[in-house]
């Protein structure tokens, strides 16, 4: 399997305009978890789906934060519009469900810089 | 509410020295606990994880950890370090019976030859 897929790698934008990052999890996952990394906040939950739907979105900052998965094998995460501030790398990671126990597995990353 | 807790955010050793990164946790009961480490530019990749039972796992790459219930820890350990381990690891808390996982801050590892 080639692991949890990211795209794109580094994406540059101007604040205001529109972003998104896609996100392929490992084939058979049930759970995707979306993370943001930055070195004031070290890594936080941003929201997680099972089987598609949204379980927890308590942790996306704020309405410009979206996130869609309409199949098994594809999620997005939308910044619209974007601000200095959502610099940032953003990583998603998939795990078969059972309670918590499973190892959550990460993709590279998406490095977000927002001038 | 849960937290985790790594008091070392930079920690330099040289290669071939025992190691130990710390990590404690605020939970009302025994939470699942993992530790992740993180290679630069690379995603989080899973080391070892305690759920219950022996208090000493063992993990990849010949990492170890204890878990210490008195002490609400659960220490990272390796007796000789490599130049290659040099990362940056992270403890994290499952809280039982739900899929999430709350992370440190983080240590930052750096290994002199």
């Amino acid at each position: 399997d080639a692991g949890v897929i990211q795209s794109p790698r580094h994406e540059v934008t101007e604040m205001g305009q529109e972003v998104t990052l896609r996100c392929k999890p490992i084939s058979g996952h049930d759970y995707l978890f979306w993370y943001r990394q930055t070195m004031m906040r070290g890594l936080e939950l941003l929201i997680y789906f099972n089987n598609n739907v949204p379980i927890d979105d308590s942790g996306m900052p704020e309405d410009r934060f979206s996130a869609k998965m309409p199949n098994a094998s594809f999620s997005t995460l939308k910044i619209q519009p974007s601000e200095p501030r959502d610099s940032a790398v953003y990583f998603c990671a998939s795990t078969v469900g059972d309670r918590g126990k499973n190892e959550q597995f990460f993709g590279p990353g998406t490095r977000l810089t927002v001038l | 509410a849960q937290s985790v807790t790594q008091p070392d955010i930079h920690i330099t050793v040289s290669e071939g020295a025992s190691l130990e990164l710390r990590c404690n946790y605020s939970y009302g009961a025994t939470p699942y606990l993992f530790w992740y480490v993180q290679s630069p530019g690379q995603g989080l990749q899973l080391l070892l994880k305690y759920f219950s039972g022996d208090t000493l796992v063992q993990g990849i790459k010949g990492f170890e950890a204890e878990f210490k219930r008195s002490q609400s820890s659960f220490n990272l350990r390796k007796p000789s370090v490599h130049w290659s381990d040099a990362a940056e690891y992270f403890c994290a808390v499952g809280p039982y019976n739900t899929d999430k996982l709350i992370f440190g801050t983080g240590t930052r590892l750096q290994v002199f030859p």
